[in-house]
């Protein structure tokens, strides 16, 4: 069976601090997607990066980062220097290449509050 | 705006009531999916679609939810019988048909089951 973990429920920082969310994933499949949602209040999930399981090379945009690394299973999400606008939720999400329709398996999803 | 578009956005029904949901993907995206999100929740699927065809099903959506996606264009989604337990954001996504491209999501509909 696959599964996403997010194991951070809520966390808070203070503006500019950096915070990284955890995300662990179970699959058997060789073969998978992973993927960051990001939503805010309004709602609409709002994709933020996409990362096959044949490529473990680090990803910078701006100010997010991800680290993945396939040995332990984990697809880790840091934010620098956070701003306000980055409170929402962000989901963490696998998707099984074969014969499943581009079906997202999600976490439960961690909630980012930053405070000015 | 040619973004997932989703209505209504919200919805209070009386139990027993049915409801219908409507979607309309971005326009050049054959697959459209349903999902599901209850309070402090992650989506979960419930059913997806390639152009007009339903091709799967997930258990969660019982024999009271229907489906249809007509012409592969918009899609519905009809609840039967509301129970309280519905109560739930109901998300489309849609994609342009690979499964490794990114959905787009539509705002949800909020529905309450009083």
């Amino acid at each position: 069976a696959q599964k996403v973990t997010q194991a951070q429920t809520e966390i808070s920082v203070v503006e500019k601090e950096d915070v990284t969310l955890d995300c662990v994933y179970e699959t058997r499949d060789t073969t998978y997607y992973l993927f960051w949602y990001k939503q805010p209040p309004s709602g609409e999930l709002v994709f933020l990066i996409r990362r096959n399981s044949f490529d473990e090379q680090n990803e910078i945009s701006g100010r997010y980062s991800w680290n993945f690394q396939k040995s332990t299973s984990s697809f880790n999400f840091t934010i620098t220097a956070s701003q306000v606008v980055d409170s929402a939720v962000y989901f963490c999400a696998l998707i099984r290449i074969y014969n499943q329709g581009g079906k997202l398996i999600f976490g439960q999803g961690t909630e980012l509050s930053v405070k000015p | 705006d040619t973004g997932v578009s989703q209505d209504p956005r919200h919805k209070i029904t009386k139990r027993g009531q049915n409801v219908t949901f409507r979607c309309d993907p971005i326009s050049e995206h054959n697959r459209l999916y349903w999902y599901r999100q209850t309070l402090g929740q992650g989506p979960e699927f419930l059913t997806y679609f390639q152009n007009e065809a339903q091709l799967e099903k997930s258990r969660l959506l019982s024999d009271r939810f229907s489906a249809e996606r007509p012409k592969g264009s918009f899609s519905t989604l009809e609840i039967q019988r509301t129970e309280q337990g519905d109560s739930a954001m109901y998300l489309c996504a849609s994609s342009a048909g690979r499964q490794n491209t990114e959905a787009f999501f539509g705002q949800g509909t909020r529905l309450t089951v009083v």
